[in-house]
């Protein structure tokens, strides 16, 4: 079944406990991106990436960080945690190289405490 | 960059009735506006899209129209169910090589029955 899988599907830390969401995609996908979503404004993308190696800052980047290296996984990196961070993620991914018709996860919901 | 306007925030129709949402966006070199539907607890799913050189396109009881002068767009469902009560999300790309997009802060329908 073609999917985009996102691990863990929940999660609660605590301020500066470095953590990771991985995200994985089976339909040899080119483009790959994180967005976060909080109550009133929308999805807004976080980081996002055009091919293997090739990453590129969203519109929220500050306080993540992200890796491509294999084309199926694009894990999101948060070093220090911090409750501003609590948010719902979701990761998404398209065949072509841009934005064009993207298939989203089924997200990862992010408590800092 | 670019800033998409959604609205209604949230639209209650009866069943059978049908609902109009309506997005504007700033950037005029936007060329890519889809159309999210997220039911609760998943991930936003992709229902339809139009690109800048097509006015209007529909699949079954969805439609997406465009005015690129007026620089909005709007989503047309008809005949409504109960199943089509979900958040609906516009987004638009950016014009810096089409690789972000911009979402709407999302329309809530309900459909009573």
């Amino acid at each position: 079944e073609a999917q985009v899988t996102q691990n863990p599907r929940y999660l609660i830390t605590v301020t500066g406990k470095k953590l990771t969401v991985t995200c994985s995609q089976n339909m040899n996908h080119e483009y790959m991106s994180w967005y976060r979503q909080d109550p009133g404004l929308g999805l807004r993308q976080i980081y996002y990436s055009m091919n293997v190696e090739v990453t590129d800052k969203g519109d929220v980047p500050e306080g993540y960080k992200v890796s491509r290296k294999e084309k199926r996984n694009f894990p999101l990196i948060l070093e220090s945690p911090s409750p501003n961070q609590t948010s719902l993620y979701f990761c998404a991914s398209s065949l072509s190289g841009q934005v064009y018709e993207q298939y989203f996860g089924p997200g990862t919901r992010l408590t800092v405490t | 960059g670019e800033n998409v306007e959604q609205h209604p925030s949230t639209l209650s129709v009866q069943e059978g009735d049908s609902a109009v949402i309506k997005c504007t966006y700033s950037d005029s070199a936007s060329n890519y506006f889809p159309w999210y539907k997220q039911e609760l607890g998943k991930g936003p799913q992709l229902i339809i899209d139009i690109r800048s050189n097509v006015g209007e396109k529909k699949d079954q009881r969805i439609a997406v129209t465009l005015n690129k002068t007026a620089k909005h767009f709007s989503l047309h469902i008809t005949e409504t169910q109960p199943e089509d009560s979900a958040v609906y999300f516009c987004a638009a790309t950016s014009s810096e090589g089409y690789s972000t997009l911009t979402f709407g802060k999302g329309t809530m329908l309900l459909v009573s029955p």
